[in-house]
């Protein structure tokens, strides 16, 4: 059974404090892996896929990476408006209606203050 | 980004009601759907893969005779909450899949709050 698991649950950061969030899977075999945002009340808002083990990929204070077994979404400098609940997400091939069927971690809530 | 709509974003409804919910891509086309819902502090459960023209795929433990799911062109699906219970109050969020570039993203709508009294 395919399963992502992230770490840490929650996490308080001091304005301009850098850190990481991990996401750890193990899957029958790896197609894509997602990081979205989700705001309290709304829909996740996508922000990455990574497909190959040693890619990389940035977007303002944020860049994934990713391994064979885990991937890390670094925040560098956040700010206050980078709090969010940081959800990863693997996609494994598959045929048929189960094209594109997303496994999500639980989450880890991400605080900024200021 | 790809822009997906759903419709209402929140709705209260009495228990033995059907209550339905849009799911809208707005700006491509999307051969491929899916509905998940979410409980307070809880990641996303996925309920079913709804593909265009063709019958949904319902995960294990959902109920495809409640949660009916139509998926009638490339930029609409729809989620009917049949004779709803209060055990059904959740946040239904759909997500659509489209072709960026060459690979497939998939964007998730706004959520809906259904609260059933």
């Amino acid at each position: 059974e395919d399963q992502v698991t992230q770490s840490p649950e929650a996490l308080r950061l001091q304005e301009g404090e850098s850190s990481s969030l991990n996401c750890s899977y193990t899957v029958s075999g790896l197609r894509g892996l997602f990081w979205y945002r989700q705001d309290p009340g709304k829909g996740p808002e996508f922000l990455f896929t990574l497909y190959s083990a040693g890619e990389e990929k940035e977007k303002e204070r944020l860049k994934a990476t990713l391994t064979k077994k885990e991937s890390f979404l670094h925040i560098t400098a956040p700010k206050p408006e980078d709090s969010a609940t940081y959800l990863c997400a693997v996609q494994v091939p598959a045929g048929g209606t189960s094209y594109g069927k997303l496994t999500f971690g639980q989450g880890t809530i991400l605080t900024v203050h200021p | 980004g790809a822009v997906v709509s759903q419709h209402p974003s929140w709705v209260i409804c009495k228990s033995g009601t059907s209550v339905k919910i849009e799911c809208r891509s707005l700006d491509f086309q999307a051969t491929t759907m899916f509905w998940y819902r979410q409980f307070p502090k809880q990641s996303l459960m996925l309920m079913a893969t709804s593909n265009e023209g063709s019958k949904a795929t319902y995960e294990q433990g959902v109920e495809k005779d409640k949660f009916l799911i139509n998926h009638a062109s490339l930029t609409l699906s729809t989620l009917t909450v049949t004779s709803a219970h209060p055990e059904d109050s959740s946040f239904y969020i759909c997500s659509a899949m489209g072709l960026a570039g060459f690979s497939y993203e998939q964007y998730f709508g706004p959520g809906t709050r259904l609260t059933v009294t």
